[in-house]
């Protein structure tokens, strides 16, 4: 089945650039999407197809995908971003969901 | 404004079954696939279970495939999820999604509900 990787844990400080990663086999291949999950929360949709974002989320969010590794990157990082974010592709192989195992970003 | 109300959720003992229901509104129901997606405590999310818009088409996750059975009643914008033979590792928060499946790039959730807690004691 495929798989997706993320690094459990990114610290940045407010007001730099965070990046978080997602790997995953010929991902540039793949449709990859990003949740924003704060703490009691429902995850949030931030990004689809790669860079496309939901009405509400701002200009902050991007997100990039080469090679094996799809890239969401939240910059002028606010304390409100601190949360766990997770990516997702779908398997059209087996029609299932996939995510990725989530990264916790903690604004320093 | 769409939403999407979970209940259902108990603390069951292994071995045993409990049925998830899903209230959604604000949208056209039965214009969507939806989903199940689970997360165990302090773990992150795993996808469990969809359905086509007509019911026609479900899929599961290996783990519940044969345990779970996803359906769906469009005159009442419910979806659930009947769970049998239930093991302390199904042990989780479960979320209805609202699923946007843009062929051929495959499914992603654009609405969640809050989760509903089911507990299986071992």
């Amino acid at each position: 089945s495929y798989v997706l990787t993320q690094p459990p844990s990114v610290s940045v400080a407010p007001g730099e650039t965070a990046s978080i990663t997602c790997g995953g086999s010929n991902i540039r291949f793949q449709s990859v999407h990003w949740y924003q999950q704060k703490p009691g929360q429902a995850p949030v949709l931030v990004l689809c197809h790669d860079d496309d974002r939901p009405s509400g989320i701002p200009e902050r969010f991007s997100g990039s995908s080469s090679g094996n590794t799809a890239t969401l990157t939240i910059s002028r990082l606010e304390a409100g971003d601190e949360a766990d974010y997770y990516c997702q592709v779908w398997d059209n192989n087996r029609d299932l969901g996939v995510f990725g195992g989530g990264t916790k970003l903690t604004v320093l | 404004e769409v939403q999407l109300v979970e209940s259902g959720g108990d603390l069951v003992q292994s071995g045993g079954s409990l049925r998830l229901s899903c209230e959604a509104s604000g949208f056209t129901f039965n214009n969507f696939w939806v989903s199940w997606v689970r997360q165990a405590p302090g773990k992150g999310l795993e996808w469990v279970a969809n359905m086509k818009q007509d019911g026609s088409e479900k899929y599961y996750v290996d783990s519940v495939r044969g345990r779970f059975t996803i359906s769906r009643d469009n005159v009442k914008n419910s979806l659930y999820l009947e769970m049998t033979s239930l093991r302390a590792e199904d042990t989780a928060i479960y979320y209805c999604a609202r699923e946007r499946r843009p062929l051929p790039t495959g499914s992603f959730f654009d609405y969640w509900g809050r989760g509903t807690l089911v507990t299986v004691s071992s």
